[in-house]
């Protein structure tokens, strides 16, 4: 059964690069079946889509946030990361990765199957 | 964007209830929905796809329908392990967005 895995620091300090990693298990990354995508859900509150990656490097943001975000992918490790610059308190929350299923409507657009169990990022000095 | 406009925003009912969530799309969104739930402490948990497809092991007593900007959630006797939130997003295009959430309680 699939499993994803966030990694990464807990606490970041303003105006940092808040950095995170999400390792693929018992699934290959490598699939034109899935995306691999970042949600966050700030405390208390809703979930915001951050962007996903295909294997292929292909990238799609949420324009919100595109100005500051970098998704990547390494295939050979099987995970995909995800990077947010210039952070402020704003940006603390949980963030999520999760597989989406690749419906072949939306160029960049699944919905998520499989989650990891969330990664809590506090942006604070 | 596709604002995705979701009600009520909580509810309380009690145990063999009929619960029903709505979600509305600002745009048509065709059958390009889902809808997950969310348990305290616990990531996101796909429970139905394209508006109305149950995912496999997902109990029957949950279902989806609509079409275009009107969708429907019910679930359809009410059990003490389905308090949680629950959430649609639409995946017809991009951003993708998510509703405000139903966090469903027991009265």
């Amino acid at each position: 059964q699939l499993q994803l895995q966030e990694s990464g620091p807990g606490l970041v300090k303003p105006s940092d690069t808040l950095s995170l990693t999400c390792t693929v298990s018992r699934d290959s990354i490598s699939s034109d079946r899935f995306y691999w995508g970042w949600i966050r859900q700030p405390p208390g509150k809703g979930l915001e889509w951050i962007g996903n990656i295909f294997y292929t490097g292909n990238t799609y943001y949420n324009p919100s946030l595109k100005s500051r975000v970098t998704i990547s992918v390494d295939t050979s490790k099987n995970h995909f990361s995800l990077k947010l610059r210039s952070v402020t308190a704003a940006d603390t929350a949980i963030y999520y990765c999760a597989r989406g299923f690749n419906t072949g409507w939306s160029l960049g657009a699944p919905y998520f199957d499989s989650w990891g169990q969330g990664s809590l990022v506090t942006v604070s000095s | 964007d596709t604002q995705m406009t979701q009600s009520p925003s909580s509810l309380s009912a009690s145990v063999g209830d009929r619960v029903t969530i709505t979600c509305q799309a600002s745009h048509d969104i065709s059958h390009y929905l889902s809808w997950y739930q969310q348990k305290p402490g616990k990531a996101p948990k796909l429970l139905i796809s394209t508006a109305s497809s149950l995912e496999t092991g997902v109990p029957s007593r949950f279902s989806g329908s609509g079409a275009g900007t009107d969708f429907t959630f019910t679930i359809s006797g009410l059990q003490p392990e389905d308090i949680a939130t629950y959430y649609c997003q639409q995946y017809d295009n991009l951003p993708l967005t998510f509703g405000g959430g139903t966090k469903v309680e027991i009265k």
